[in-house]
């Protein structure tokens, strides 16, 4: 069963708009990490953000921030402000303390940020 | 320094022959990954070595090796290679305690 889904499939908004893309996932374990990462044209995939499962303070970093809902396994990536630049594949991942630290995407977003 | 180093940077293969892709990192991290990444798919994980301990993901344990000498160099190998495995190999590292992957450029293999 996938543990991390994307449903958006693309998204497209204008330039200086908030966007938000979501994604779900299933786990049985108390511990855990959520990233998310962007992978750009060149095809290479940078980590974004992080939050991990114990904390209760939406993380932020820069104009991303993320929404994190744990009753609803779901962890929302929101950016403000975009940019033309922030147009790319958007990948949401989570991190399983005690599976040994396995790793798992989602099929990620397409976002486009059009002028 | 974050770089995680990926060589070579494209790589054409013939179907049949061997491919060993190489990547490196200064992070001084525990965990290195290989990955197999498709057009529109999500990262796939291939394998990751936990310090010298070798994890093989169930549905490619007998496509893919690799080697790891020291705590900087991961390897992926495969032995013969076939159409389905062109794809951009994507190599990352993190420590063990749950933190975020750097990845590097990674490697386009195209296999004729």
């Amino acid at each position: 069963a996938q543990k991390v889904t994307q449903t958006q499939t693309s998204i497209s908004v204008m330039e200086k708009t908030t966007v938000t893309m979501d994604c779900v996932y299933e786990t049985q374990d108390s511990s855990y990490f959520l990233f998310w990462y962007k992978q750009t044209a060149s095809g290479e995939i940078v980590f974004l953000i992080r939050q991990d499962s114990y904390k209760k303070e939406n993380a932020t970093v820069g104009h991303y921030s993320l929404n994190f809902q744990k009753p609803k396994s779901s962890i929302g990536l929101i950016i403000t402000a975009t940019q033309i630049e922030d147009s790319a594949v958007y990948f949401c991942a989570m991190r399983e303390r005690n599976n040994n630290n396995r790793i798992f995407f989602g099929d990620g977003t397409q976002l486009v940020v059009k002028p | 320094d974050t770089t995680v180093k990926q060589n070579p940077r494209y790589k054409l293969a013939r179907v049949g022959k061997p491919v060993n892709l190489i990547c490196s990192q200064t992070m001084n991290h525990d965990t290195m990954y290989w990955y197999q990444k498709k057009p529109n798919q999500a990262p796939k994980l291939l394998l990751f070595y936990y310090d010298k301990i070798l994890n093989r993901e169930a549905d490619t344990f007998e496509k893919f090796q690799s080697s790891r000498p020291n705590n900087s160099f991961c390897s992926l190998y495969i032995g013969s290679a076939g159409l389905e495995y062109s794809a951009m190999y994507l190599c990352a590292s993190s420590t063990g305690r749950g933190d975020e992957q750097y990845f590097g450029p990674g490697t386009r293999l195209t296999v004729l």
